[in-house]
């Protein structure tokens, strides 16, 4: 069975810090995503990685793909409130396998 | 962008009861439908895969008789929870297969009281 280990779980920091949210696997994915979820609402796909070493920026977010593809990071600058939310990172087993894994999740609080 | 509608957003019901939740694809067609559950504070565990046209693929432990899954169009997957017991109370939601990602439904809260 494959496993993603989300870190950390909870994160509460404060307005303008940079933080960054990490996601191992002793296995190797075809893809790894990262979603945001709000409470009471489905996962919205942010971003997708798919190359080992591939490198993504969206506005503050930066995200990571390992070049292994066993691990992604997440990594936030200057922290805002609109921020606060549950990430999460999934893993595709194999190209066309069509069944992600998902990582425990990270509920980030950022404070004003 | 391709959107997945989930209904209903939440639902009470009685113990013994069976309750049905609807996932549509608006603007695309899906051959393949994902259900998956989540419980508070937790990450989504995938229940099954529903395939169009044929019979759906249970996750281990996940009981297919008290979870049925159809999906008889390219359009329309549901989850019926058969005989619903307290412990069934989740968050269910349905997601789909856009190329790029997943994008998912916006979630069924269910409560079994």
């Amino acid at each position: 069975t494959q496993l993603l280990e989300q870190s950390p779980q909870f994160l509460s920091i404060q307005e303008g810090e940079n933080l960054t949210v990490y996601c191992n696997s002793s296995s190797v994915f075809s893809s790894l995503q990262w979603y945001r979820q709000e409470p009471g609402e489905g996962p919205v796909l942010l971003v997708t990685v798919v190359t080992g070493g591939e490198v993504k920026k969206l506005k503050r977010l930066t995200f990571q793909f390992g070049d292994a593809r066993k691990d992604s990071s997440l990594h936030i600058t200057a922290a805002q409130p609109g921020d606060t939310g549950l990430y999460l990172c999934a893993g595709e087993a194999s190209q066309g396998a069509q069944k992600l894994v998902f990582g425990q999740g990270t509920r980030l609080t950022i404070n004003p | 962008g391709a959107v997945v509608s989930q209904h209903p957003s939440w639902v009470i019901c009685k113990s013994g009861t069976s309750v049905k939740i609807e996932c549509r694809s608006l603007d695309f067609q899906a051959t393949t439908m994902f259900w998956y559950r989540q419980f508070p504070k937790q990450s989504l565990m995938l229940m099954a895969t529903s395939n169009e046209g044929s019979k759906a693929t249970y996750e281990q432990g996940v009981e297919k008789d008290k979870f049925l899954i159809n999906h008889a169009s390219l359009t329309l997957s549901t989850l019926t929870v058969t005989s619903a017991h307290p412990e069934d109370s989740s968050f269910y939601i349905c997601s789909a297969d856009i190329r790029y990602g997943y994008t998912f439904g916006s979630g069924t809260r269910l409560t079994v009281v």
